[in-house]
């Protein structure tokens, strides 16, 4: 069955720090990936998402994420992150059928 | 474009009473998906519709849960005689048409947490 890996439940980091979020997932066939970020009492809104073509994917407010097929692993990356970002973060990921498969989530909390 | 509403945002229950959550998609969406959300879980897939059509309900359970996408109005989300351990949130997403057609992603609502006594 298919399955979506986030290791991290919680990561907290000062602002200006780097992020990286890990994802992974289990399933052999083609995948569309997908980073949804859900801010404190809001609904789900869409990051960034992978269908196919360039690997690193870039999405809104800075993020990118990288596939990595080899190691079935779609990491969500920041260069520098700011207090609005504190937020929960969900990997995504569509196979065959239609629907999403999602990840536990990650709690971003970042300290000003 | 409203998005994806869903009411009511909140709702509480006590044990054994019925509970129905809506869905109202996108303009122009005619797919929508029902995910629960538990307490320190991610989004569970419970049912996906489109128009007077049941087409996934994997993700339901057995009983007391159904859902419905009436040719006029919202999608409702049907829960009797809720129990303590229904207490979550449920989102209800949209899509233009399927996902595996294409780039099509998920627009998600708000979502409706139900609390039951």
């Amino acid at each position: 069955a298919q399955s979506v890996s986030q290791h991290n439940h919680h990561v907290i980091l000062s602002e200006a720090a780097s992020l990286e979020l890990g994802c992974n997932y289990s399933y052999g066939g083609t995948v569309n990936l997908f980073w949804y970020v859900q801010y404190p009492g809001q609904h789900l809104q869409l990051l960034l998402k992978y269908f196919s073509g360039d690997p690193l994917v870039k999405g809104i407010k800075g993020f990118e994420a990288e596939f990595i097929k080899s190691k079935f692993s779609f990491n969500l990356r920041k260069p520098s992150v700011q207090w609005s970002d504190t937020a929960e973060y969900f990997c995504a990921v569509r196979t065959g059928a239609n629907n999403l498969f999602f990840g536990t989530g990650t709690r971003l909390t970042v300290i000003p | 474009n409203a998005g994806v509403m869903q009411n009511p945002r909140h709702l509480v229950r006590r044990r054994g009473q019925e509970a129905r959550l809506r869905c109202s998609p996108m303009k122009g969406h005619s797919h929508v998906y029902w995910y629960r959300q538990l307490p320190e879980e991610g989004l569970k897939f419970m049912v996906y519709l489109q128009k007077e059509n049941i087409i996934d309900e994997s993700g339901m359970p057995k009983e007391r849960f159904s859902a419905e996408f009436p040719k006029e109005g919202p999608s409702i989300l049907r829960i009797q005689q809720v129990v303590r351990g229904d207490s979550a949130a449920y989102f209800c997403a949209s899509s233009p048409t399927t996902l595996s057609s294409g780039a099509n992603v998920l627009t998600f609502g708000a979502g409706s947490r139900l609390t039951v006594l």
